[in-house]
């Protein structure tokens, strides 16, 4: 069974500009998460989708994230226009219950960096 | 909001030592997950408590959850190369109505062969 995957693994942006974030979660998994860690910080949570549905975005920073998961398979995270705090490492995470304490397994992450 | 407090941050053992990671949450949970962290990976799966109390073992780890669900920690039993990268806790409420989990920091273990 493939595992959560996210793409690109790398982005190196300018201040100003605009970036897609795709994850693609593991094959009938309704529950998708977006975290993300800025250097130094620990793994915060930005939001969560129950198929099509933004279930909790209270984790997302401001309006220049928007967050789409169309058909409930796979996600976009953009970031326009991206700034210098933004760089960090984006997880995405997949679940497969609708319950808590449901394991969330994680993608390899993308790695952004605002110039 | 919530928090977890994980100590320490860094730990450097020779192989064949000891090596323990400590959690404390600022408010009671609902379960709590601990994943590892390679070098240059990601967050990897490996336990789940959700009972107060609770102890899991998975061959030389030991997990503990405290009586409380505000703490848990997780032991080793002689350290080896293939344990080194960073271990996290994170913490669910379900209280919160909210399937997020919030992370510890993360304590970065280095064994020296």
């Amino acid at each position: 069974e493939a595992g959560v995957t996210q793409f690109p693994s790398h982005s190196v942006i300018e201040k100003g500009q605009t970036v897609t974030l795709r994850c693609d979660p593991i094959s009938g998994h309704d529950n998708l998460y977006w975290y993300r860690r800025v250097m130094g910080k620990e793994i915060k949570f930005l939001l969560h989708f129950v198929k099509e549905s933004k279930q909790d975005e209270s984790g997302m920073p401001n309006n220049r994230f928007l967050a789409e998961r169309t058909g409930g398979t796979y996600s976009t995270l953009k970031v326009q226009p991206a700034e210098l705090e933004d760089s960090g490492v984006y997880f995405c995470a997949s679940s497969a219950k609708t319950g808590f304490a449901d394991t969330q397994y994680f993608g390899p992450g993308t790695r952004l960096t605002v110039l | 909001g919530q928090q977890v407090m994980q100590i320490p941050q860094y730990q450097h053992v020779q192989e064949g030592e000891d090596f323990t990671t400590y959690c404390n949450s600022s408010t009671t949970l609902s379960n709590i997950q601990w994943y590892k962290q390679r070098p240059g990976g990601h967050p990897v799966f490996l336990i789940q408590l959700v009972k107060s109390g609770e102890v899991k073992k998975q061959k030389r780890l030991t997990f503990q959850f405290g009586e409380a669900k505000k703490n848990s920690s997780l032991h080793i039993t002689a350290t080896q190369t293939t344990d080194v990268g960073t271990y996290f806790c994170a913490g669910q409420n379900s209280g919160a109505g909210s399937y997020q989990l919030t992370f510890g920091k993360g304590t970065k273990l280095s064994v020296i062969p």
